[in-house]
Order: structure tokens, then C-alpha cells, then sequence
């Protein structure tokens, strides 16, 4: 039972280029989300998906776009990358809804740096 | 909109002292409330969860919460912190009649003093 898998650990990209972050969980979780996670800010949502097929946008989205096929899989992707998209990204996984009682488990995270 | 005001940014501490991080949240009639923590270059995991019940919430690694409906608090406790306690702590609101997201804090850094 591996959890919440992020690839890549780390990611240069020059501005323009776009690009995939990877998520995967192997708990049978429904509930998906992204955050990313700058200086001082704590810990914005981008997207989430309380299950497959279904997608919402959170507090800051744009200039990002998911998709939700698969229960295990939530991709996250960067159309045309700017520097303010210089950031850690954590993808976390729930059972079903992410204001109930279940617990949220974060991927170890992504770091991206935008040239 | 739920959201949570985490007043310190950092929070310096000697080691076997005592520490307390404080969490406020905008109020509304329900609301669960969580500490997670993230240690350097790790994802965040929970600490202790306020759902319903007991207002003094035990968690992990000696830490506790008190919820305090009326001044709309979750401050986070230790008695006594251990160098290993270096870390980001994060306080997050959600919306129990509401399916969607919860609301995280801006963090609070504790540092450990030897």
C-alpha cells in the first residue's frame, strides 16, 4: 500500500512549456485534490474531484487543468507554464468528501520551478 | 466562506517547554477542524481532528486542541516539545453540510531552541 504517489519529485520548466504532474493513490479513495503550496500562503486549492469523471475548480485554477478517469488517477496539468507557477505541489486523496469525518493524505510533493 | 487566521508565523521554542499555536476560524453554526503537520521536504499528515463531542481533542506525539466555540478557537498544545517537534503546522476548517474542500491556514513554523 504505497498512498498518495507524485511524480515527478522535482521539475524545471522555461515559461511556455507545458507539462503533467502525476498522481496516484492506491487506497480506493474517491475524493482527489491539488494544492499548491507557496511562501506565507499556505496551502491553496487548485482542483479537486470527489470521484471519477467529476471535477471542480478550487481557489486558484487557472492556467491548470484536470481530469479524473480513473478512481486511482488524478492528473494535474500546466497549459503554458509562467513563473508564477513556481510552487510545491501536494495532490491528497479521501475517502469520499473532504468535509466529512475522513482524513486527507498528501503525496510527498512536487516541486516545480518555472524559468 | 469558512476560512482560518493561524496568527504566528513562526514560533520559536526551547526544548521541553511548553508550546501552544494559535487558530482562529470564521464562525458558522458547524464546523470540523483539523491540525496537520509537515515535516521538512514531506507531505502534511494529520495531527488530531475536532468532528463533534469533547471539546479537548488528542492527537499524535503528545499534541492536543481545545475547541472554543464562543472565541471561534482551535489553539494546539504540548506540555513539553522535543527537538523532533521542528515543523510546519498547519490548522484547516471545513463545512460539515458542504462536500467540497477545506480551508488550510497559512502555517505556523516552530522552531526548536536546543
Amino acid at each position: 500500500n504505497a498512498g498518495v504517489t507524485q511524480t515527478p519529485k522535482f521539475q524545471v520548466l522555461k515559461t511556455g512549456q507545458s507539462m503533467t504532474l502525476q498522481c496516484a493513490q492506491d487506497m480506493n479513495h474517491e475524493y482527489m485534490s491539488w494544492y499548491r503550496q507557496d511562501p506565507g500562503m499556505g496551502l491553496r486549492l487548485i482542483h479537486y474531484s470527489v470521484g471519477a469523471g467529476i471535477t471542480d475548480q478550487g481557489e486558484v485554477p487557472n492556467g491548470y487543468n484536470v481530469s479524473r478517469s480513473t478512481t486511482e488517477d488524478f492528473p494535474l496539468r500546466l497549459l503554458s507554464a509562467a513563473p508564477s507557477q513556481t510552487s510545491v505541489y501536494f495532490c491528497a486523496s479521501s475517502t469520499d468528501r473532504a468535509s466529512s469525518k475522513n482524513i486527507q493524505y498528501f503525496g510527498a510533493g512536487t516541486r516545480l520551478s518555472v524559468l | 466562506a469558512q476560512s482560518v487566521t493561524q496568527l504566528d508565523s513562526q514560533v520559536p521554542v526551547f526544548e521541553e517547554a511548553p508550546v501552544e499555536l494559535r487558530c482562529n476560524y470564521s464562525s458558522s453554526v458547524s464546523v470540523y477542524l483539523f491540525w496537520y503537520v509537515q515535516y521538512p521536504n514531506q507531505g502534511l499528515q494529520l495531527l488530531l481532528k475536532y468532528l463533534s463531542g469533547s471539546t479537548l481533542v488528542k492527537g499524535i506525539n503528545g499534541f492536543e486542541a481545545e475547541f472554543n466555540k464562543s472565541q471561534t478557537s482551535f489553539h494546539l498544545r504540548k506540555p513539553s516539545v522535543h527537538i523532533s517537534d521542528t515543523a510546519e503546522y498547519f490548522c484547516a476548517v471545513s463545512d460539515p453540510y458542504r462536500d467540497d474542500k477545506i480551508i488550510f491556514g497559512k502555517g505556523t513554523r516552530l522552531h526548536i531552541l536546543p
